[in-house]
């Protein structure tokens, strides 16, 4: 049982550089979610989506875009890598909305240089 | 004032000693609390879960909420040196320009000494 699936694990990138992070969860959930977590802090919501063909931003979207043709991806977007935008991103899933658990995958570490 | 607060810590306890992590969090009706454990390098992971006032124990755990008080703690009995971890609340909000979402503490680190 895989659950949610993140790749690349690590990944370095260039000033200006676009890339896409991959999530995948085989669990039938409808709800997906992608967080930052910045070194010593909690994680940030950055998008979410409710179901297939849905999405809606978190606390921090700027800089970043998603979509979500199926229920089991749902990919995150950088358009033009910044060094702001160093940070570990995971992505994460729940059956429902927010008031269910919610499960993590292994997060993708992101440098911007 | 942050929509989910923690004391960063760390917090250092001896093995076998009970440790009490909080957190404090500005909607007063927000409905859903969790807490999830983060190793170092590592996703978090689901801990306890706490919809209503009151204690839910679950083994060497127990949280404990109170909405009056607008505070959420865990409580961790008998610490192993593998507790050893930064645990992070989180809060479903309702009354905020994030209702419906998510909204993570910026986490304890605890630390249990053998």
């Amino acid at each position: 049982n895989a659950g949610v699936t993140q790749t690349p694990k690590f990944r370095i990138l260039k000033i200006g550089q676009s890339m896409t992070l991959q999530c995948t969860q085989d669990m039938n959930h409808n709800y997906m979610y992608w967080y930052r977590q910045d070194p010593g802090m909690g994680l940030k919501l950055i998008y979410y989506s409710v179901g297939a063909g849905i999405t809606d931003k978190g606390e921090v979207p700027n800089g970043y875009n998603v979509s979500r043709s199926t229920t089991e991806d749902f990919p995150l977007r950088l358009e033009l890598a910044a060094p702001s935008q160093t940070s570990v991103y995971f992505c994460a899933s729940s059956y429902k909305d927010s008031n269910q658990p919610q499960h993590f995958g292994d997060g993708t570490r992101l440098s911007i240089l | 004032q942050k929509e989910v607060e923690q004391n960063s810590g760390p917090l250092s306890v001896p093995e076998g000693a009970i440790a009490s992590l909080n957190c404090t969090y500005s909607d007063r009706v927000s409905q859903s609390f969790f807490w999830y454990r983060q190793y170092s390098g590592k996703s978090p992971e689901l801990i306890m879960s706490i919809y209503s006032n009151g204690d839910k124990e679950d083994g060497r755990f127990t949280a404990q909420l109170n909405k009056a008080s607008q505070y959420v703690s865990l409580l961790i009995r008998d610490s192993q040196p593998s507790d050893s971890a930064t645990y992070l609340c989180a809060v479903t909000l309702r009354g905020s320009s994030n209702t419906g979402k998510l909204i993570f503490g910026q986490g304890t680190t605890l630390q249990v000494k053998p």
